[in-house]
Parts: structure tokens; C-alpha cells; sequence
């Protein structure tokens, strides 16, 4: 158990609806990432939060946007929601932003897009 | 971006050592070489990281060569539960984790 908590577990909704992603970080981690797990593109590296603030970003699609609250945890929000949107979405957690900090991640969150 | 290449798969008997190479021939001299795994069903778990000097901890060694343009985990001794697929990644000052396709490590009992 990483400590990084993520619900719903398995979300399926149908073309064109908006879903949210809740995540929890691990206590005292400032930093929060999200990462999109698919069969045909591996895992890929979203967005991330540091205290509240965007910190980076990856290859977050105009659709899709995210936010970390003042208790930290995070959200991420999936709007006109598309057939190949369906993927295993992975929130971490670091304590701080650096490129030394290791990264603990949640058990992901299923979407299905019907 | 700076890239890394591995081999798609490989297979360990149980209880010997293995070598996960890594090849990361564009690596700058800020980028820090990172490995994590992720057992089936599971999100990924950090194992290793470096700079310029080998590393040990409880759970692998990482190897990096002098130039820095290759490196290797070394599971010491594979067990059943080691059966994962690994990944080699690059961290440079923007913190970014690129995710390649990673090697798919069988373990045979």
C-alpha cells in the first residue's frame, strides 16, 4: 500500500459525458501527478500540482483538466469524453517537486468509455 | 527530450541474478536515471535511482557506465514476485517522467 489513495475505483460512462478522478496523496506530500495508462500508448505523464500550483505539464489533452484543493488532494476532470479516453488513470505523490523525489503511486482509477 | 531504450522482454530463472540494461545515449549531464516497476494489476513502485555513481538498496543495485550513456539494474537474486514490467527513465530539471514501453521481466519457478 503506497499510501496514495484514488476513487472510484472503475468508472464507465458513455461518449460525450465529464467524469471526475479524486486523488488523495500520501500524508505530508506536496506534489501530486497524474498519468494515463492505455494499451496502445504505455503510460503517459499528465499534469502536475506542488502546493496548489501547476507545476508541469505533459501531454494533458484541452478536454481533460485538473486541480489540487488547499488539503492537497487533487482532482482530475475528463469532459466530451471520447471512445479512446478509456484507460487506467494513475494519480502519485511525491513530497516534494524535485527529479530526485520518488514518486508513490495510487492503484489507478478504470475508466470505460462506452 | 532525452529517450531510453530497453529490450521488450526478458526471462530469469528464480533465485538467480538479472541485468535490465538501459541504453540512454542523449542523456544530459542534469538528468537523473530513475527505475520503477509495475507488477500486473498494480500502479508503479519506485526501485532505484542515480546520478553518476553505482547505488544499492534493499531491493536492486544500478549500474551506470562512465559515460553515463547506459545503465543496468541488477536484481540480485529474482523471485517470483519480481515478475514485472520495468522501467529505465530520464528526470531532468523539469522533473518530467517519460515512461517508455519497459521490459516485461517473466520469472520461471
Amino acid at each position: 500500500d503506497s499510501g496514495v489513495t484514488q476513487t472510484p475505483k472503475h468508472l464507465i460512462t458513455a461518449t460525450g459525458q465529464r467524469v471526475t478522478l479524486r486523488c488523495s496523496p500520501r500524508s505530508g506530500d506536496l506534489s501530486v501527478y497524474w498519468y494515463q495508462q492505455s494499451l496502445d500508448q504505455g503510460l503517459q505523464f499528465l499534469i502536475q500540482y506542488y502546493n496548489g500550483e501547476e507545476r508541469a505539464k505533459g501531454n494533458i489533452l484541452e478536454r481533460f483538466s485538473a486541480q489540487q484543493f488547499p488539503d492537497l488532494h487533487s482532482e482530475l476532470n475528463l469532459s466530451s469524453l471520447e471512445l479512446g479516453d478509456s484507460a487506467l488513470y494513475f494519480c502519485a505523490s511525491s513530497v516534494e517537486a524535485g527529479n530526485t523525489d520518488t514518486q508513490y503511486f495510487g492503484p489507478g482509477t478504470r475508466l470505460t468509455v462506452l | 527530450d532525452a529517450k531510453t531504450t530497453q529490450p521488450n522482454s526478458m526471462e530469469s530463472n528464480e533465485e538467480e541474478p538479472v541485468h535490465l540494461p538501459c541504453n540512454h545515449s542523449t542523456i544530459s549531464g542534469t538528468d537523473y536515471i530513475h527505475w520503477y516497476r509495475q507488477l500486473p494489476s498494480q500502479g508503479p513502485e519506485y526501485v532505484i535511482h542515480g546520478l553518476t555513481s553505482n547505488v544499492n538498496n534493499r531491493m536492486a543495485s544500478l549500474a551506470i557506465a562512465e559515460d553515463r550513456k547506459s545503465s543496468t539494474l541488477i536484481l540480485h537474486r529474482a523471485t517470483l514476485r519480481d515478475a514485472a514490467v520495468y522501467y529505465c527513465i530520464l528526470r531532468d530539471r523539469n522533473n518530467d517522467m517519460r515512461f517508455g514501453a519497459g521490459t516485461r521481466l517473466t520469472v520461471k519457478p
